[in-house]
């Protein structure tokens, strides 16, 4: 069974301060990996998908990248509106459309 | 920007009443899904449905469970009894692209959710 598991649960950081958030991941073959941000009280938003070991995504504060193993989401002097939850999930290559969704972590960013 | 649009935002219901979930998805979209969310844990898989039929389902996803596309517009999740367990959000996603396709593939646009309380 495909397993996803991130951490930390929780990270706080001030304003600037950058850091990584870790997806590591079981799965017989990776289709996708995927990253999604969900505010309190709402549905995930898509951020990135990776496909393949060495491959890296940017999208303004944000850098995603993937090993064979893990995946990183780097956050770089981040901003209080960077604080949310923060989700990686995983699509088998051998499945249909079945996500598989770790828990998240949630990411404070204090002014 | 184009968006998944669910309704209710709240549902509170009382143990073995039936609930319809509504959910008007992205409309050029062709893949359709049903996630749930238990507070404080995390976001899992129910069901998908494609061509007027469901093409993947989770184990969570038995009898009393169904869905529908009555129209060109909307799509339904019931659940036919609910139970204290069902209590969770539920996320209404579409998706455009052929699972494992190109760029873009299996990006879910997810819906706001509807809240279920059973009592």
């Amino acid at each position: 069974e495909d397993q996803v598991t991130q951490s930390p649960e929780a990270l706080r950081l001030q304003e600037g301060e950058s850091s990584s958030l870790n997806c590591s991941y079981t799965v017989s073959g990776l289709r996708g990996l995927f990253w999604y941000r969900q505010d309190p009280g709402k549905g995930p938003e898509f951020l990135f998908t990776l496909y393949s070991a060495g491959e890296e995504k940017e999208k303004e504060r944000l850098k995603a990248t993937l090993t064979k193993k893990e995946s990183f989401l780097h956050i770089t002097a981040p901003k209080p509106e960077d604080s949310a939850t923060y989700l990686c999930a995983v699509l088998n290559a051998g499945g249909y459309q079945k996500v598989t969704f770790g828990t998240g972590t949630k990411l404070q960013v204090i002014p | 920007e184009p968006e998944v649009t669910q309704t209710p935002s709240h549902q509170v219901t009382q143990m073995g009443q039936e609930v319809i979930l509504r959910c008007v998805p992205i409309s050029n979209h062709l893949y359709f899904y049903w996630y749930r969310q238990i507070l404080g844990q995390k976001v899992e898989f129910l069901v998908s449905f494609y061509n007027n039929e469901i093409s993947e389902k989770s184990e969570i996803f038995d009898d009393q469970f169904s869905v529908e596309r009555p129209d060109g517009s909307n799509f339904t999740l019931k659940i036919r009894s609910t139970k204290l367990e069902d209590s969770a959000m539920y996320f209404c996603a579409s998706s455009a692209q052929t699972p494992g396709q190109g760029p873009g593939a299996n990006v879910l646009t997810f819906g706001a959710g509807s809240r279920l309380t059973v009592l």
